[in-house]
């Protein structure tokens, strides 16, 4: 079963930051957070992970409460093609089995 | 890079006959992951292969599914006899190593009539 709690649906205005929530709070120690988005017809793609430490990307930012136990991923100007089905997963470093849940539908308006 | 090549792209059978995807994984790559995805079910993982070797396929639905790594360049998933029920979306990923950051390909969408 998934680890994690996400919105079922979003929307987001083009050009705007798209600010993705994810709940984690039985994460453990050792357990990293990832994101992955889905466009259309397409296969998976990553795009972030983090343990304790914000991260950055070309793609995204991601936020990590100071606890854990939930994380925020941000798309700092979303355009029509960020689309797509955001899922955010939690498991352990290379080993763990990464188990997709049902993810967040972001929709960008333009 | 040309990424994870997936073929065929759409595949139409009907029930009984056998199936064959095909997936070729980034160069270099020595993880291969086979995933299914279907909108009742979602995501699911089938089977993952570390240096050719199948390391857990617990995901395998049933005896029916079978799948190959024969190198570090192609592998295979077939089932047979092909069942409606699978009709699906099954994606190949490759990595590094293990599950740290997976490259999925664009898909075989699999309708068994």
């Amino acid at each position: 079963d998934a680890k994690t709690t996400q919105p079922t649906s979003m929307d987001c205005a083009e050009g705007r930051a798209a600010n993705l929530p994810c709940n984690h709070s039985t994460i453990s120690g050792n357990e990293y957070v990832y994101w992955y988005r889905q466009i259309h017809s397409q296969g998976p793609q990553y795009i972030i992970h983090g343990l304790k430490n914000n991260e950055t990307n070309e793609m995204a930012s991601l936020i990590i409460t100071e606890d854990r136990k939930s994380s925020t991923l941000i798309l700092p100007h979303a355009t029509l093609r960020d689309t797509a089905v955001y899922y955010c997963i939690v498991m352990g470093y290379r080993d763990d089995k990464i188990i997709f849940g049902k993810g967040t539908r972001l929709h960008i308006l333009p | 890079d040309a990424g994870v090549i997936q073929s065929p792209r759409h595949e139409v059978t009907e029930m009984g006959q056998e199936v064959t995807l095909r997936c070729k994984p980034i160069s270099g790559h020595n993880s291969l992951f086979w995933y299914r995805q279907t909108m009742m079910r979602g995501l699911e993982l089938l089977i993952y292969f570390n240096n050719n070797v199948p390391i857990d396929d617990s995901g395998m639905p049933e005896d029916r599914f079978s799948a190959k790594m024969p190198n570090a360049s192609f592998s295979t998933l077939k089932i047979q006899p092909s069942e409606p029920r699978d009709s699906a979306v099954y994606f190949c990923a490759s990595s590094l190593s293990g599950f740290e950051k997976l490259f999925f390909g664009s898909g075989t969408q699999l309708s068994v009539l």
